[in-house]
């Protein structure tokens, strides 16, 4: 399978505790993406990496939250302390950017974190 | 700041035709994206356009136009399994896309 994995697929944890999900991006793609999404709702843009670089954060992204790409490949996401309200789907996308038109985003099925 | 407007709930009927509008102010526009998301699924492309016009894709078209700040995608001849919700993503000056809320899109026999 070529497309974008995310392990766990499921995670519950205790409000508190530290929870850290992975991603696998498509193997030439050099761009990584991380969505929240809530039911009912679009996908809310985290943070991206261009290779291993950060580019940019949301403001959604508190200080609870880091994302790292450290070889440019896979990504991790980190919640610290997580608290109810960080229950939902984290999406990860990967797109190989040519040309600053085009931006086709590869979505993997996501890691559904309940926090209780 | 960025703004994505599409309706919430559509509902349409098994054969039939339905126009799904998506509405947008946002900073900078390098193209619009459609995506389907099935529930509990990851979005699946659908369409790009970065020019006034129509795409068709088979029973998918898309439509643009910049002026206006406006798309839609048209599905002719549902299925049951275009019961899905539709995601309007426009892609700004940074590469990045933006969201809408998503239209979830009832067809029924």
């Amino acid at each position: 399978d070529t497309g974008v994995s995310q392990d766990p697929r499921h995670k519950i944890t205790k409000r508190g505790q530290n929870v850290t999900f992975r991603c696998d991006p498509i193997s030439e793609h050099n761009r990584l993406y991380w969505y929240r999404q809530t039911l009912g709702q679009g996908p809310e843009f985290l943070t991206y990496f261009q290779n291993e670089a950060q580019l940019e954060k949301s403001r959604l992204l508190s200080d609870r939250f880091s994302a790292e790409r450290p070889k440019g490949s896979f990504s991790t996401l980190e919640i610290q302390r997580t608290e109810q309200g960080d229950s939902a789907m984290y999406l990860c996308a990967s797109s190989l950017i040519r040309d600053r038109l085009y931006n086709e985003q590869f979505f993997g099925p996501g890691t559904r974190l309940t926090v209780l | 700041g960025q703004n994505i407007d599409q309706p919430t709930e559509m509902t349409a009927t098994e054969g039939a035709i339905v126009q799904i509008n998506c509405t947008y102010q946002t900073s900078g526009f390098n193209g619009l994206f459609w995506y389907q998301q099935h529930a509990g699924e990851a979005p699946t492309f659908l369409s790009y356009n970065v020019l006034d016009g129509l795409e068709e894709k088979g029973r998918f078209s898309s439509f643009l136009s910049r002026s206006k700040g406006y798309s839609y995608l048209l599905l002719k001849e549902l299925q049951m399994k275009d019961s899905a919700s539709y995601l309007c993503a426009v892609n700004n000056a940074g590469n990045m896309l933006t969201f809408g809320g998503g239209t979830r899109l009832m067809v029924k026999p």
